[in-house]
């Protein structure tokens, strides 16, 4: 299948300090990448689509301030958690949709923000 | 609104056949997606059903009832390496976002 990295796997922060995080895929071009955020034992929480050159569409109760995303490229995808404070802390997902349609996800980043 | 439902654990002993069913009403639909979670990991693509009807990729197969708004994934010969979270997913018609199940943890014993 299509594959997809993140960087970086693992971040520890400290609060009130900035995260980025990339999605890039390896071997097709994404229109549209998709972040996710996912709770210990729960299910993928959908934050936002990401078009590339427009602007990202978050889903109801995301913060488009607090968490940036920027679509520059065919390839890549940033997040930057803003301001992250100790309930930012998760594991962040992203994926990208293929001309097939077919959504392939990246192996995540665990941000632990102390 | 959106609603997807899973069991929230099965179990199963190495070998052996299981059935993970998911029930879905959701506002629009284009198609519904089984993936498979390891604990700590991103999750990895099984199968795709847009159609009604069984879809068989090896010892995976999963099959889509659009009119009952059900969907079932079935895995035969058990290993334990089949031991994870199994995630249901509906694309939505007019956004193609991917809406979640809770998944369903499975634990394959000896």
């Amino acid at each position: 299948g299509a594959v997809v990295s993140q960087h970086p796997s693992r971040v520890i922060c400290k609060s009130g300090t900035s995260v980025k995080i990339e999605c890039r895929s390896l071997d097709f071009q994404a229109t549209t990448m998709f972040w996710y955020r996912q709770f210990p034992k729960q299910s993928l929480m959908l934050m936002a689509t990401s078009n590339e050159g427009s602007k990202a569409t978050y889903e109801q109760g995301v913060e488009k301030d607090k968490f940036l995303i920027n679509h520059a490229s065919l390839t890549l995808s940033t997040l930057t958690v803003t301001s992250a404070h100790p309930e930012d802390s998760s594991f962040y997902i992203c994926s990208a949709r293929s001309l097939a349609e077919t959504q392939y996800f990246g192996p995540g980043t665990r941000l632990l923000v102390l | 609104g959106q609603n997807i439902d899973q069991p929230t654990e099965m179990t199963a002993t190495e070998g052996a056949i299981v059935q993970i069913n998911c029930t879905y009403q959701t506002s629009g639909f284009n198609g519904l997606f089984w993936y498979q979670q390891h604990a700590g990991e991103a999750p990895t693509f099984l199968s795709y059903n847009v159609l009604d009807g069984l879809e068989e990729k090896g010892r995976f197969s999963s099959f889509l009832s659009r009119s009952k708004g059900y969907s079932y994934l079935l895995l035969k010969e058990l290993q334990m390496k089949d031991s994870a979270s199994y995630l249901c997913a509906v694309r939505d018609g007019g956004f193609q976002k991917l809406v979640f199940g809770t998944g369903t943890r499975l634990l394959v014993s000896p």
